[in-house]
């Protein structure tokens, strides 16, 4: 079981650009969420998908939205990027059937925008 | 919404000592409360949980408290090791509907050998 996969790693924009960053959730969970950390942060919660749908949301502008495949993917997408979505984005999947929120994360996609 | 707070920030230990990081919590109606650990450039991974129905747990060296009066719970490590040096997150949430985790902003231990 390779648990939650995303992607790029890293990579690096320019403000004004836009980023679409990718997550596989670990087998046989149906619920993806992301979170934004900001360095020396804890993770800060951005929305989350269940059955294809945006479920819950964050304190985050409609900049930020994302989208869940059939297979659970998800990907997160931010438009018009600022210097301060600089930070560490974290995906991590669960199962809704197991009654609370038992996170697995992914290794994040690290966004640098200058 | 769920405001969580942490602390301390940074706590620096001796290995073999003891270590505890506390978390309040404002929502009454949060019933979960993971703690992650994470190391540089890691990702978050689960070490302990509780729910509401449960004052303590304990696994090995480290054991979580909860008091749902007072709303707060704390992360007990004891005999520290080196590899215990890490970021601590305590979150809390919901455990109904579309519910989150909320996380505190982490403390930083550090064991000196």
């Amino acid at each position: 079981d390779a648990g939650v996969t995303q992607s790029p790693t890293h990579l690096i924009k320019t403000r004004g650009q836009q980023v679409t960053l990718r997550c596989s959730p670990k087998s046989g969970h149906d619920t993806v969420s992301w979170y934004q950390q900001a360095l020396g942060q804890g993770p800060q919660f951005i929305f989350q998908y269940y059955e294809e749908e945006e479920r819950q949301r964050g304190n985050f502008p409609d900049r930020f939205s994302g989208h869940q495949f059939p297979n659970y993917s998800s990907e997160l997408n931010v438009n018009a990027l600022l210097l301060g979505d600089s930070a560490l984005y974290l995906c991590a999947s669960s199962f809704r059937g197991s009654g609370a929120n038992v996170l697995t994360f992914g290794a994040g996609s690290r966004l640098t925008v200058l | 919404g769920e405001n969580v707070e942490q602390h301390p920030s940074t706590l620096s230990v001796q290995e073999g000592d003891s270590a505890v990081i506390k978390c309040t919590y404002s929502d009454s109606a949060s019933n979960y409360f993971p703690w992650y650990k994470q190391e540089l450039g890691k990702r978050p991974q689960l070490i302990i949980d509780i729910r509401s129905n449960v004052g303590e747990k304990k696994d090995q060296r480290i054991a979580v408290t909860l008091n749902k009066t007072a709303k707060h719970f704390s992360l007990h490590i004891t005999e520290t090791q080196p590899e215990d040096s890490a970021v601590y997150f305590c979150a809390a949430s919901k455990n109904s509907g579309y519910s989150t985790l909320t996380f505190g902003k982490g403390t930083m231990l550090l064991v000196s050998p």
